[in-house]
C-alpha cells in the first residue's frame, strides 16, 4: 500500500463546477498535512496546510479526518486557471524529517 | 526576495558520465532538501539537510548518489555513473527550520535530467 494514495485523476469539470479530491495516508501518527499545487513542468507550491477542525481559504477548504486516515480538497466555482494537479502531501513523523508526496491528482477546468 | 535556485535548468548526459546539480536555497533557510520526480509520478524523497546536523540521506536511491552542502547554504547533488532510470525532474526545497510541524518548503524550479 501506498504511504499517501490519491486518485490520479483527470477530473474534467466545467467552469463554475465544484470538485473534490480525497486522499488517504497510511500511518496514523502524520502530524501534520498539506494541499500543494503543481502546474504542468512548474515547481509544487504550497496551496494550503490541512487542519485538524478543517479550513477554508477563499473558493478552497480543506478538512482531515483522523479517524479514516484522509484528507480533502473542496474547489467551488472553479475556475480555468485552476486546471492543475493537486498534490496530497503528509508529514509522517517516522523520522525522516522531510514530507511525502502523493501522486497528484489532475484537474482540467474546461470552458 | 529571492526564491530556491537550482542550476542548471536542463542537462543532458551519456549514459556512465557523472553529473552534478546545484541548488540555492531562499537566503536564512536552515533546511534544504532533494527530491526527484520522474514523468507522471510524485516526489520521491532523497536527502535532507538542517543547520550543521548529519543529513538524512535514507532516500538515496543507491551509492551512485550523494549530496553535500557547503557552509549550511548551496547545495550540490552528484550522480555517478549515470544510468538511464535516473533521467527525472530534480528538485530542491528549502524551509526556514524543521520542527514538530514542518515548515512550509519552498521548490526551486528543478534541474531536467535526461540521460541517453
Amino acid at each position: 500500500r501506498k504511504e499517501v494514495e490519491q486518485d490520479p485523476g483527470p477530473f474534467n469539470v466545467p467552469e463554475g463546477a465544484t470538485v473534490a479530491f480525497n486522499c488517504t495516508y497510511s500511518n496514523s501518527a502524520s502530524q501534520s498535512f498539506f494541499w500543494y499545487r503543481q502546474d504542468c513542468r512548474k515547481e509544487p507550491k504550497l496551496l494550503m496546510s490541512v487542519y485538524s477542525s478543517g479550513n477554508e481559504d477563499g473558493r478552497f477548504t480543506a478538512q482531515l479526518n483522523r479517524a479514516s486516515q484522509y484528507i480533502s480538497l473542496l474547489i467551488r466555482d472553479s475556475k480555468l486557471s485552476d486546471s492543475a494537479t493537486y498534490l496530497c502531501v503528509v508529514n509522517q513523523d517516522t523520522g525522516r524529517r522531510a514530507l511525502t508526496f502523493g501522486s497528484g491528482t489532475r484537474l482540467q477546468v474546461q470552458p | 526576495g529571492a526564491g530556491v535556485s537550482q542550476s542548471p535548468s536542463n542537462k543532458v548526459t551519456e549514459k556512465g558520465k557523472d553529473v552534478e546539480l546545484r541548488c540555492d536555497p531562499i537566503s536564512g533557510h536552515t533546511a534544504l532538501y532533494w527530491y526527484r520526480q520522474s514523468l507522471g509520478q510524485g516526489l520521491e524523497f532523497l536527502i535532507y539537510f538542517q543547520g550543521n546536523s548529519a543529513p538524512d540521506k535514507s532516500g538515496l536511491p543507491s551509492d551512485r548518489f550523494s549530496a553535500e552542502r557547503t557552509g549550511g547554504s548551496v547545495s550540490t547533488l552528484t550522480i555517478q555513473r549515470t544510468q538511464q532510470e535516473d533521467s527525472a525532474v530534480y528538485l530542491c526545497a528549502s524551509s526556514f527550520s524543521w520542527g514538530v510541524y514542518q515548515e512550509t518548503q519552498y521548490f526551486g524550479p528543478g534541474t531536467r535530467l535526461l540521460v541517453l
